[in-house]
């Protein structure tokens, strides 16, 4: 168990429809970061928070936004979804974002599914 | 050309073999090495970390880096069914905790 919550496990939705991804870090963990996994694509890093700040942005599309609340759980918005948008996303987290290098404990992940 | 290259697989093996796993980069200013692995609907599990070039041993797992050949390995002795999963390298440079991935091996070891 790497300490990271994410929920749910499974979101299963439409095309044009928004959702909701959420994470919980590791305790004492302020940098929280956001990945797509798709089959063809592999892991794709998105965004990163660290203590409630955007620290770095990846390839995240327009449609997608991510926030970091004061008790450093996250959400990943996901908005006007396309088909192409069905992946695993995963929430990672590190202990702070100024020690580079710093290992990233991943959760399960949800798994979107757009129908 | 990607950043991080890694064959994809899958790569099939009996009990008990050594397993080689590696990747390939084009970034001199990676500095940090990783190896995770995941299994089926599960998030990747951190395995291995390393800084700069060398060896680390930890258990059955050897990682080595060779930053002059720009290539990275993960060596599995005494392979065990269990071990069946697909191993992703990753790496970040020291200016930015961005962790950069390769797309994954997947490893079958058969009894």
């Amino acid at each position: 168990d790497s300490g990271v919550t994410q929920t749910p496990k499974h979101l299963i939705t439409a095309t044009g429809q928004r959702v909701t991804l959420r994470c919980s870090p590791r305790s004492g963990d302020l940098s929280v970061y956001w990945y797509q996994q798709s089959l063809d694509q592999g892991l794709q890093f998105l965004i990163q928070y660290y203590n409630g700040e955007e620290r770095a942005k990846g390839n995240i599309l327009e449609r997608f936004s991510a926030q970091q609340f004061p008790d450093l759980h996250s959400e990943l918005n996901l908005s006007s979804l396309e088909l192409g948008d069905s992946a695993l996303y995963f929430c990672a987290s590190s202990p702070t974002g100024d020690l580079r290098g710093q290992p990233q404990h991943f959760g399960d992940g949800t798994r979107l599914s757009i129908l | 050309q990607k950043e991080v290259e890694q064959d994809p697989g899958p790569l099939s093996v009996p009990e008990g073999a050594i397993v080689s796993l590696n990747c390939t980069y084009s970034n001199s200013a990676f500095q940090y090495f990783m190896w995770y692995r995941q299994y089926s609907r599960k998030g990747p599990e951190l395995l291995m970390y390393t800084y700069s070039s060398g060896n680390k041993e930890d258990g059955r797992f050897t990682a080595q880096v060779d930053k002059s050949s720009k290539y990275i390995s993960l060596f599995i002795r005494d392979s065990q069914p269990s071990d069946s999963a697909t191993y992703l390298c990753a790496m970040s440079a020291v200016d930015t905790d961005k962790l950069i991935f390769g797309t994954g091996t997947r490893l079958q070891v058969f009894p």
